[in-house]
């Protein structure tokens, strides 16, 4: 079973850079897609985009102009950037893994973490 | 984009009732349709993937249908541990969109 673990600030700055990252249990990152989604009360769940292990992504369009995903399979983790921050991206941020399957479920899911825009 | 709705948008049942969440989408999505659960505080679990396929370790009692437009969670007998937020989720076409979500609570 696959384990996924964000970590980053909780706190950043509007107009600078969210960074996240997500370490994927060993074994296991070369296997899957690799996607950031983000739950807040006022959007619900919005998906972020993915990133195989090869090291293609798809981006929300919403988004891609601000937004990167990159993965390091040597240290097990892929990861969020996110730049130009306002309010309205405050949530919270799950990393996740999709099936490289025709239904690109998403089959695991961190815990989560909560962050937040502000001065 | 396409489009994900859900109801109802809240439900109160009590234990052992027949519980019909609906996820229509804007349009036609084959069997691209995922079922997550999500508990408070925690991250929303798979239930189901291409519309009625159950994951392992995942209780019969749920069970999803439909195709193109129209699909439907159903939980046959609802336990306690089945309170919770249901999503369904398209993944036709990207930007993959979830529905806005059923919350499930206690009558």
């Amino acid at each position: 079973q696959v384990q996924l673990q964000e970590s980053g600030p909780g706190l950043v700055k509007p107009s600078e850079t969210l960074s996240l990252t997500c370490t994927v249990s060993a074994g296991f990152i070369s296997t899957h897609y690799w996607s950031w989604i983000r739950q807040s009360p006022g959007k619900g769940l919005e998906w972020i985009g993915y990133i195989h292990q090869r090291g293609s992504t798809t981006y929300n369009p919403s988004l891609k102009s601000r937004v990167t995903i990159s993965v390091d399979t040597s240290k097990n983790q892929f990861s969020l950037k996110l730049r130009s921050v306002t309010a309205a991206d405050t949530a919270v941020y799950y990393c996740a893994s999709t099936s490289g399957g025709a239904y690109a479920q998403v089959d695991y899911w961190g815990q989560g973490t909560r962050v937040t825009v502000s001065s | 984009d396409i489009q994900m709705t859900q109801s109802p948008s809240s439900q109160s049942a009590f234990v052992g009732d027949r519980v019909t969440i609906t996820c229509r989408a804007s349009q036609t999505i084959s069997r691209y349709l995922n079922w997550y659960q999500q508990k408070p505080g925690k991250a929303p679990e798979l239930l189901i993937h291409a519309a009625y396929t159950l994951e392992s370790g995942v209780p019969s009692r749920f069970s999803g249908s439909g195709s193109g437009t129209d699909f439907t969670l159903t939980i046959s007998s609802l336990q306690p541990e089945d309170f919770a937020t249901y999503y369904c989720q398209q993944t036709y076409s990207t930007p993959f969109t979830f529905g806005p979500g059923t919350k499930v609570d206690i009558k």
